[in-house]
Protein backbone atom coordinates (compact mmCIF):
# COMPACT_ATOMS: atom_id res chain seq x y z
CA UNK A 1 0.00 0.00 0.00
CA UNK A 2 0.80 3.56 -0.63
CA UNK A 3 0.11 6.67 1.36
CA UNK A 4 0.97 10.43 1.53
CA UNK A 5 0.56 12.77 4.55
CA UNK A 6 0.29 16.74 4.36
CA UNK A 7 0.38 17.33 7.98
CA UNK A 8 -0.23 20.96 7.43
CA UNK A 9 -3.63 22.47 5.74
CA UNK A 10 -2.32 25.82 5.77
CA UNK A 11 1.18 27.44 5.39
CA UNK A 12 1.65 31.37 6.20
CA UNK A 13 4.39 33.00 5.52
CA UNK A 14 5.76 36.96 4.01
CA UNK A 15 6.72 37.35 0.93
CA UNK A 16 10.75 37.36 0.70
CA UNK A 17 10.95 35.08 3.47
CA UNK A 18 11.87 30.97 2.62
CA UNK A 19 8.64 28.83 2.75
CA UNK A 20 8.70 24.43 3.58
CA UNK A 21 5.46 22.58 2.37
CA UNK A 22 5.93 19.32 4.11
CA UNK A 23 5.19 15.78 2.59
CA UNK A 24 5.59 12.29 4.49
CA UNK A 25 5.28 9.12 2.64
CA UNK A 26 4.84 5.37 3.24
CA UNK A 27 6.06 2.69 0.43
CA UNK A 28 6.54 -0.72 0.37
CA UNK A 29 9.60 -0.43 -1.75
CA UNK A 30 11.22 2.59 -3.48
CA UNK A 31 8.98 5.71 -4.12
CA UNK A 32 8.83 8.05 -7.04
CA UNK A 33 7.61 11.48 -5.48
CA UNK A 34 5.76 14.09 -7.27
CA UNK A 35 4.53 18.18 -6.17
CA UNK A 36 1.44 19.71 -8.40
CA UNK A 37 0.01 23.03 -7.52
CA UNK A 38 -3.32 24.34 -8.24
CA UNK A 39 -4.21 28.09 -8.60
CA UNK A 40 -8.03 29.02 -8.28
CA UNK A 41 -10.29 27.66 -11.17
CA UNK A 42 -7.66 25.72 -12.78
CA UNK A 43 -6.12 22.39 -12.45
CA UNK A 44 -3.36 20.57 -10.90
CA UNK A 45 -0.26 21.39 -12.59
CA UNK A 46 3.57 19.76 -11.96
CA UNK A 47 5.88 20.96 -10.54
CA UNK A 48 8.29 18.55 -9.94
CA UNK A 49 8.95 14.92 -9.43
CA UNK A 50 11.84 12.47 -8.12
CA UNK A 51 12.71 9.32 -9.38
CA UNK A 52 16.32 8.46 -8.06
CA UNK A 53 19.82 10.17 -8.07
CA UNK A 54 20.37 13.57 -6.23
CA UNK A 55 18.14 14.06 -2.76
CA UNK A 56 17.45 17.52 -4.09
CA UNK A 57 15.21 18.44 -7.66
CA UNK A 58 14.55 21.51 -8.89
CA UNK A 59 11.48 22.39 -10.49
CA UNK A 60 9.05 24.85 -12.28
CA UNK A 61 8.88 27.93 -10.69
CA UNK A 62 11.76 28.26 -8.12
CA UNK A 63 10.63 25.58 -6.29
CA UNK A 64 12.74 22.47 -5.30
CA UNK A 65 12.35 19.69 -3.10
CA UNK A 66 14.26 17.28 -0.49
CA UNK A 67 14.16 13.55 -0.54
CA UNK A 68 14.87 12.01 2.52
CA UNK A 69 14.87 8.16 2.61
CA UNK A 70 15.37 8.24 6.30
CA UNK A 71 12.89 10.30 7.18
CA UNK A 72 10.35 9.58 4.82
CA UNK A 73 9.76 12.82 3.58
CA UNK A 74 9.70 14.87 0.24
CA UNK A 75 9.45 18.98 1.93
CA UNK A 76 8.52 21.04 -0.94
CA UNK A 77 10.59 24.63 -0.69
CA UNK A 78 11.24 27.56 -1.63
CA UNK A 79 13.81 29.92 -0.78
CA UNK A 80 11.97 32.94 -1.42
CA UNK A 81 8.25 33.24 -1.65
CA UNK A 82 6.29 35.16 -3.69
CA UNK A 83 2.68 36.57 -3.82
CA UNK A 84 1.98 34.85 -6.75
CA UNK A 85 2.94 31.24 -5.11
CA UNK A 86 0.09 31.64 -2.88
CA UNK A 87 -1.82 28.52 -3.99
CA UNK A 88 -2.86 24.55 -2.84
CA UNK A 89 -0.11 22.20 -3.06
CA UNK A 90 -0.14 18.46 -3.47
CA UNK A 91 2.17 15.68 -3.05
CA UNK A 92 2.04 12.40 -4.59
CA UNK A 93 3.77 9.19 -4.36
CA UNK A 94 3.91 6.14 -6.23
CA UNK A 95 5.38 2.81 -5.42
CA UNK A 96 8.34 1.82 -8.12
CA UNK A 97 8.13 -1.69 -7.08
CA UNK A 98 4.59 -2.47 -8.95
CA UNK A 99 1.51 -2.72 -8.05
CA UNK A 100 -0.74 0.12 -8.66
CA UNK A 101 0.44 2.51 -11.38
CA UNK A 102 -1.86 5.24 -9.77
CA UNK A 103 0.07 8.17 -7.77
CA UNK A 104 -1.96 8.87 -4.31
CA UNK A 105 -2.10 12.23 -3.66
CA UNK A 106 -2.17 13.92 -0.28
CA UNK A 107 -5.15 16.25 0.78
CA UNK A 108 -3.28 19.02 -0.43
CA UNK A 109 -1.71 22.33 2.14
CA UNK A 110 -3.12 26.01 1.10
CA UNK A 111 0.13 28.43 0.95
CA UNK A 112 -0.65 31.64 1.34
CA UNK A 113 2.11 34.34 1.09
CA UNK A 114 1.48 37.76 2.54
CA UNK A 115 2.82 40.88 0.84
CA UNK B 1 -1.28 21.14 -27.55
CA UNK B 2 -4.24 22.28 -26.33
CA UNK B 3 -3.69 20.22 -23.24
CA UNK B 4 -6.69 18.07 -21.59
CA UNK B 5 -9.95 19.70 -22.28
CA UNK B 6 -13.29 19.53 -20.30
CA UNK B 7 -16.76 20.72 -20.97
CA UNK B 8 -18.32 22.34 -19.41
CA UNK B 9 -16.49 24.33 -17.05
CA UNK B 10 -19.61 24.77 -15.04
CA UNK B 11 -22.59 22.74 -14.54
CA UNK B 12 -25.69 23.77 -12.32
CA UNK B 13 -28.78 21.09 -12.28
CA UNK B 14 -31.43 19.73 -10.25
CA UNK B 15 -31.49 16.82 -8.05
CA UNK B 16 -32.92 13.74 -10.21
CA UNK B 17 -31.09 15.21 -13.53
CA UNK B 18 -28.77 13.46 -15.53
CA UNK B 19 -25.27 15.13 -15.66
CA UNK B 20 -22.62 14.39 -18.72
CA UNK B 21 -18.91 15.21 -18.34
CA UNK B 22 -16.70 15.49 -21.06
CA UNK B 23 -12.82 15.04 -21.23
CA UNK B 24 -10.51 15.01 -24.70
CA UNK B 25 -7.07 13.57 -23.14
CA UNK B 26 -3.91 14.83 -24.56
CA UNK B 27 -3.15 13.15 -28.36
CA UNK B 28 -0.79 10.35 -27.41
CA UNK B 29 -1.61 9.64 -24.16
CA UNK B 30 -2.98 6.50 -22.42
CA UNK B 31 -4.08 6.06 -19.42
CA UNK B 32 -7.10 8.45 -18.79
CA UNK B 33 -7.92 9.24 -15.18
CA UNK B 34 -11.49 10.99 -13.49
CA UNK B 35 -11.08 12.51 -10.30
CA UNK B 36 -13.32 14.47 -7.89
CA UNK B 37 -12.18 17.41 -5.45
CA UNK B 38 -14.26 18.69 -2.46
CA UNK B 39 -13.10 20.68 0.68
CA UNK B 40 -14.01 17.05 2.98
CA UNK B 41 -12.78 14.90 0.95
CA UNK B 42 -9.87 16.21 -0.99
CA UNK B 43 -8.82 14.83 -4.49
CA UNK B 44 -10.67 11.00 -4.93
CA UNK B 45 -9.62 8.94 -7.66
CA UNK B 46 -12.61 7.77 -9.40
CA UNK B 47 -11.78 5.45 -12.39
CA UNK B 48 -8.96 5.23 -15.06
CA UNK B 49 -8.45 3.62 -18.08
CA UNK B 50 -5.76 2.20 -20.06
CA UNK B 51 -5.94 2.25 -23.66
CA UNK B 52 -9.57 2.74 -23.34
CA UNK B 53 -10.34 0.25 -21.51
CA UNK B 54 -11.55 1.00 -17.92
CA UNK B 55 -9.02 -0.81 -15.20
CA UNK B 56 -10.27 0.64 -11.85
CA UNK B 57 -13.36 2.00 -11.06
CA UNK B 58 -13.64 1.22 -7.28
CA UNK B 59 -13.55 4.57 -6.56
CA UNK B 60 -16.46 5.33 -8.17
CA UNK B 61 -18.99 5.82 -5.32
CA UNK B 62 -22.68 4.28 -6.98
CA UNK B 63 -24.09 3.03 -9.41
CA UNK B 64 -25.57 6.64 -10.01
CA UNK B 65 -21.80 6.74 -11.43
CA UNK B 66 -20.32 5.39 -14.66
CA UNK B 67 -17.55 6.35 -16.96
CA UNK B 68 -16.60 5.77 -20.89
CA UNK B 69 -14.08 5.93 -23.30
CA UNK B 70 -15.27 5.16 -26.93
CA UNK B 71 -11.93 6.08 -28.11
CA UNK B 72 -8.47 7.44 -27.34
CA UNK B 73 -9.63 11.33 -28.03
CA UNK B 74 -12.67 11.41 -25.84
CA UNK B 75 -14.54 10.35 -22.51
CA UNK B 76 -17.64 10.56 -20.35
CA UNK B 77 -18.59 10.75 -16.86
CA UNK B 78 -22.50 10.12 -16.28
CA UNK B 79 -23.82 10.73 -13.02
CA UNK B 80 -27.83 9.52 -13.20
CA UNK B 81 -29.23 11.05 -10.94
CA UNK B 82 -27.72 13.43 -9.44
CA UNK B 83 -27.72 14.22 -6.07
CA UNK B 84 -26.67 17.70 -3.93
CA UNK B 85 -23.87 15.62 -2.37
CA UNK B 86 -22.21 15.17 -5.76
CA UNK B 87 -21.42 19.08 -6.04
CA UNK B 88 -17.93 18.92 -6.44
CA UNK B 89 -15.45 19.96 -9.23
CA UNK B 90 -14.54 16.85 -10.87
CA UNK B 91 -11.32 16.61 -12.99
CA UNK B 92 -9.86 14.85 -15.83
CA UNK B 93 -6.51 13.69 -16.42
CA UNK B 94 -4.14 11.61 -19.14
CA UNK B 95 -0.57 10.62 -19.27
CA UNK B 96 2.03 8.74 -20.91
CA UNK B 97 2.40 4.79 -20.68
CA UNK B 98 3.78 3.41 -17.12
CA UNK B 99 6.62 4.80 -15.39
CA UNK B 100 6.93 7.98 -13.24
CA UNK B 101 5.14 9.93 -15.30
CA UNK B 102 3.46 13.03 -14.71
CA UNK B 103 -0.27 13.68 -14.87
CA UNK B 104 -1.24 16.70 -17.39
CA UNK B 105 -4.98 17.95 -15.82
CA UNK B 106 -7.79 19.49 -17.53
CA UNK B 107 -9.63 22.72 -15.84
CA UNK B 108 -12.39 20.59 -14.41
CA UNK B 109 -16.04 21.40 -14.34
CA UNK B 110 -17.57 22.42 -11.33
CA UNK B 111 -20.88 21.05 -10.60
CA UNK B 112 -23.69 22.28 -8.51
CA UNK B 113 -26.60 20.28 -7.85
CA UNK B 114 -29.55 21.99 -6.23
Amino acid sequence: AQSVAQPEDQVNVAEGNPLTVKCTYSVSGNPYLFWYVQYPNRGLQFLLKYITGDNLVKGSYGFEAEFNKSQTSFHLKKPSALVSDSALYFCAVRDKSGGSYIPTFGRGTSLIVHP
Amino acid sequence: DAGVIQSPRHEVTEMGQEVTLRCKPISGHDYLFWYRQTMMRGLELLIYFNNNVPIDDSGMPEDRFSAKMPNASFSTLKIQPSEPRDSAVYFCASSFARGPEKLFFGSGTQLSVL
